[in-house]
């Protein structure tokens, strides 16, 4: 089957912690992104990929990083200088940068405890 | 800035009777759009897009309408089922692919049996 796989779903983290998210597409997209989805706000960007090795900041980088060192996958790690770290993260995937169908993986649910 | 909204945040609709969620955009610009379904926990799905040149789109038991003249995008679903029942957004980008998806905050489509 192709898609986009997140894990873990649930992940907890004590403050001060690094923690990294999983993002793996086997649908050969060239596009991948992180967004965080907060209750009663429409999805925010974190960052996005529109090639290996490429990466762009969003709207909300701040205290977070990526890679892109293959097409596959795009792991996100919260650092410990993201103030507000709790929240559901989504992985996305889409052909072309922007302007297709973006396909999202299940989630990863972050609390900080 | 520019920003997607809804006009209702919940709807409750009785099974077997169509639902009409609407979404109003103030991007003039934005020229492709897309309603995803979310279900609780879970990543959004993709349900149907339309691109700035049609006015209306059918898919299976779903229509999506585009009014450009009031910045107005709506989706229709026919004969609701409990499977229905989900948190709905839509989505809009401009600039023919070289803006980012901008995200609205959803409205959560109860279906009563």
């Amino acid at each position: 089957d192709g898609g986009i796989t997140q894990s873990p779903k649930y992940l907890f983290r004590k403050e001060g912690q690094n923690v990294t998210l999983s993002c793996e597409q086997n649908l050969n997209h060239d596009a991948m992104y992180w967004y965080r989805q907060d209750p009663g706000q429409g999805l925010r960007l974190i960052y996005y990929s529109q090639i290996v090795n490429d990466f762009q900041k969003g709207d909300i980088a701040e205290g977070y990083s990526v890679s892109r060192e293959k097409k596959e996958s795009f792991p996100l790690t919260v650092t410990s200088a993201q103030k507000n770290p709790t929240a559901f993260y989504l992985c996305a995937s889409s052909i072309t940068l922007f302007y297709n169908e973006q396909f999202f993986g299940p989630g990863t649910r972050l609390t900080v405890l | 800035g520019e920003s997607v909204g809804l006009h209702l945040p919940t709807l409750s609709v009785q099974e077997g009777d169509n639902s009409i969620i609407n979404c109003a955009y103030s991007n003039s610009a934005s020229d492709y759009f897309i309603w995803y379904k979310q279900e609780s926990g879970k990543g959004p799905q993709f349900i149907i897009d339309i691109r700035s040149n049609m006015d209306k789109r059918q898919g299976q038991r779903v229509t999506v309408l585009l009014n450009k003249t009031v910045k107005h995008l709506s989706l229709q679903i026919a004969a609701t089922q409990p499977g229905d029942s989900a948190v709905y957004f839509c989505a809009e980008n401009g600039n023919f692919g070289n803006e980012k998806l901008t995200f609205g905050t959803g409205t959560r489509l109860t279906i009563i049996p």
